[in-house]
């Protein structure tokens, strides 16, 4: 059974903060991994990553890849209070890009 | 680009009806897309996959009989709770593959929350 796990499950951090958030993944027949940020409704996407050591980069928020280890990270830089949200980190499988979501991490940024 | 939208956002009915939610690709076609349902405070599960013009291919433990899945276009599949419970009532998210430069990605609708009375 595939499997994705992100942790922490929950993080409060200070506006100006960095963080970093983890997914871990077993799965067969591996094509991408994604992340997306869930508010209120349902989830927008960030990255794709498919490749081990290419960093993806948008604004504060950057993304990496680690086949070998099965494991990727986002980072979030100089964190705002409109960064408050779940990060769902999802990997697509097989040849109908299935994708298997971990459980999130909720995010809360403080003033 | 790549924008999906679901009918209705919400909805509530009472125990028994059927309850049909369209989601549709606006900008794109999509042979493939999926339906995912989402409990308060849990990650999205996925339900099934559905192709254009053939059978959706349900994951283990979701009902074909109950959530009935039509792909009728390539822009439009429809997914039907029949004989909605309480136990039903979820946030139900449909999502359409389309090409981001080369790469497939999965673009979502904004969901439809279902209460069932």
């Amino acid at each position: 059974e595939d499997k994705v796990v992100q942790s922490p499950l929950s993080l409060v951090v200070h506006e100006g903060d960095t963080v970093t958030l983890n997914c871990s993944y077993e799965v067969t027949n591996f094509r991408s991994l994604l992340w997306y940020k869930q508010e209120k409704k349902a989830p927008t996407f960030l990255f794709m990553l498919t490749s081990s050591g290419i960093e993806k980069k948008s604004g504060r928020l950057s993304s990496i890849l680690d086949k070998k280890e099965l494991f990727s990270i986002l980072n979030i830089t100089a964190t705002q209070t409109g960064d408050s949200a779940v990060y769902l980190c999802a990997v697509g499988t097989g040849t109908a890009s299935k994708l298997t979501f971990g459980t999130g991490t909720r995010l809360q940024v403080t003033l | 680009g790549a924008v999906v939208s679901q009918h209705p956002s919400w909805v509530i009915c009472k125990s028994g009806t059927s309850v049909k939610i369209e989601c549709r690709s606006l900008d794109f076609q999509a042979t493939t897309m999926f339906w995912y349902r989402q409990f308060p405070k849990q990650s999205l599960m996925l339900m099934a996959t559905s192709n254009e013009g053939s059978k959706a291919t349900y994951e283990q433990g979701v009902e074909k009989d109950k959530f009935l899945i039509n792909h009728a276009s390539l822009t439009l599949s429809t997914l039907t709770v029949t004989s909605a419970h309480p136990e039903d009532s979820s946030f139900y998210i449909c999502s359409a593959k389309a090409l981001t430069g080369e790469q497939e990605t999965q673009y979502f609708g904004p969901g439809t929350r279902l209460l069932v009375l």
